[in-house]
């Protein structure tokens, strides 16, 4: 079946623009989570949604970021006015309710 | 917060040769315990998980881990490497003890050597 999937696979945008992530969880996923992969900083929880409760953004690192799930399914990522330090690979995930996360192969974000 | 040691950036060893990634937490019950994989350019895959129960674990590729409590440990070992099991590897542990956000170790780079 079906894994998760994202795209773009790879993003190169200008300092200042905004730019959309996407995330297809594998379907009947309830779960979705976000990460983010940098050199400086290893792997870091950005936001998870679950079900039709409210998203825990608590990892989500400014303002600058947010993120929507419709219909319980796909997942969009954006970020807002771009810095070079917004550069890193996105990694989405899903997982039933209570089970392992699977994860998507990442979109990579370069900002110059 | 939980918190995830992977005490070793970097560790080479040669084809056919055992290996053990060291994975240490601090997490005040028991927690679900993960070991993800990440080849170049691609996502993180599941070795393996720890619920409950026994404590030995067995993965995927031939990996096994071992829970140690009195320790904090939770140290993947597979008893002789092959040439593809070249990557990162990511020990990780859920924020509240389920299948929450999960807190990622830093990782440790495997490399093999014919």
């Amino acid at each position: 079946g079906a894994g998760v999937s994202q795209s773009p696979s790879n993003k190169v945008t200008e300092k200042g623009k905004d730019v959309e992530l996407r995330c297809d969880p594998i379907s009947g996923h309830t779960a979705l989570y976000w990460y983010r992969q940098s050199l400086g900083q290893g792997l870091e929880f950005l936001i998870y949604f679950q079900g039709n409760s409210a998203p825990d953004k608590s990892g989500l690192p400014s303002d600058r970021f947010s993120a929507e799930r419709t219909g319980g399914s796909v997942s969009t990522l954006t970020i807002q006015r771009t810095q070079q330090e917004d550069s890193a690979v996105y990694l989405c995930a899903s997982s039933l309710q209570s089970g392992e996360q699977f994860f998507g192969p990442g979109t990579r974000l370069t900002v110059l | 917060a939980q918190s995830v040691t992977q005490p070793d950036i970097h560790i080479t060893v040669s084809e056919g040769a055992s290996l053990e990634l060291r994975c240490n937490y601090s997490y005040g019950a028991t927690p679900y315990l993960f070991w993800y994989v990440q080849s170049p350019g691609q996502g993180l895959q599941l070795l393996l998980k720890y619920f409950s129960g026994d404590t030995l674990v067995q993965g995927i590729k031939g990996f096994e881990a071992e829970f140690k409590r009195s320790q904090s440990s939770f140290n993947l070992r597979k008893p002789s490497v092959h040439w593809s099991d070249a990557a990162e590897y990511f020990c990780a542990v859920p924020d509240k003890g389920g299948n929450e956000k999960l807190t990622f170790g830093t990782g440790t780079r495997l490399t093999i050597i014919p």
